[in-house]
């Protein structure tokens, strides 16, 4: 089975500052796809960044960037230029390219923003 | 507003009472996912439709949980009999292909008291 993991139940940075949250999956499928979604408090969650396995670039979504280790089984988010609205939960996801390809989520990490 | 919809957004019913929940998908998203997200976890798979098939159910799914998707156009989510433990956010989520970007609704936050 599928798991991912999110070691950083909690993490701080200051406003303009970069914050990297941190995600380890398991998986022996070869073909898969990764997620971070953010979870604003009370809103819907959101995709924040995505990243096909089969591609060996990292992805990059403007201040959002990825750090993507396939033999390590790491996946990364890098936050740059942090603002006040990044303040939320975030979650890794797993999706193999499977019929449902369900997200498997890990526990999340609640980013806290200080000016 | 053309994003995936979820009624009502919060219920509280007492223990033993049967609750529905409806999910609007966002129109021509073939693939509907339940998720259920207790308290400082991370969203769990219930169950997904593609089109009016409902071709996956997770374990966690008991027989008590039933969900439809008649036409292939909005889905419920029904549980009978409902327990303390079954309370918890219910997220609806919708996506027009496989492993493309999963559009989620605000959720049914359920209280069971």
């Amino acid at each position: 089975a599928q798991t991912v993991t999110q070691s950083q139940p909690e993490m701080s940075v200051q406003e303009a500052e970069t914050v990297t949250l941190s995600c380890t999956y398991d998986t022996s499928e070869s073909d898969y796809y990764l997620f971070w979604y953010k979870q604003p408090p009370s809103r819907q969650m959101i995709l924040v960044i995505r990243q096909e396995a089969y591609k060996q670039q990292n992805a990059t979504e403007n201040r959002f960037s990825v750090n993507f280790q396939k033999a390590a089984k790491s996946f990364s988010l890098k936050i740059s230029d942090s603002q006040l609205g990044d303040a939320a939960m975030y979650f890794c996801a797993y999706s193999y390219t499977g019929t449902a390809s369900k997200l498997t989520f890990g526990t999340g990490t609640r980013l806290q923003v200080t000016l | 507003d053309t994003g995936v919809s979820q009624d009502p957004r919060h219920k509280i019913t007492k223990r033993g009472q049967n609750v529905t929940f409806r999910c609007d998908p966002i129109s021509e998203h073939n693939r509907l996912y339940w998720y259920r997200q207790t308290l400082g976890q991370g969203p769990e798979f219930l169950t997904y439709f593609q089109n009016e098939a409902q071709l996956e159910k997770s374990r966690l799914l008991s027989d008590r949980f039933s969900a439809e998707r008649p036409k292939g156009s909005f889905s419920t989510l029904e549980i009978q009999r409902t327990e303390q433990g079954d309370s918890a956010m219910y997220l609806c989520a919708s996506r027009p292909d496989k492993n493309t970007e999963a559009f989620f609704g605000q959720g049914t936050r359920l209280t069971v008291v």
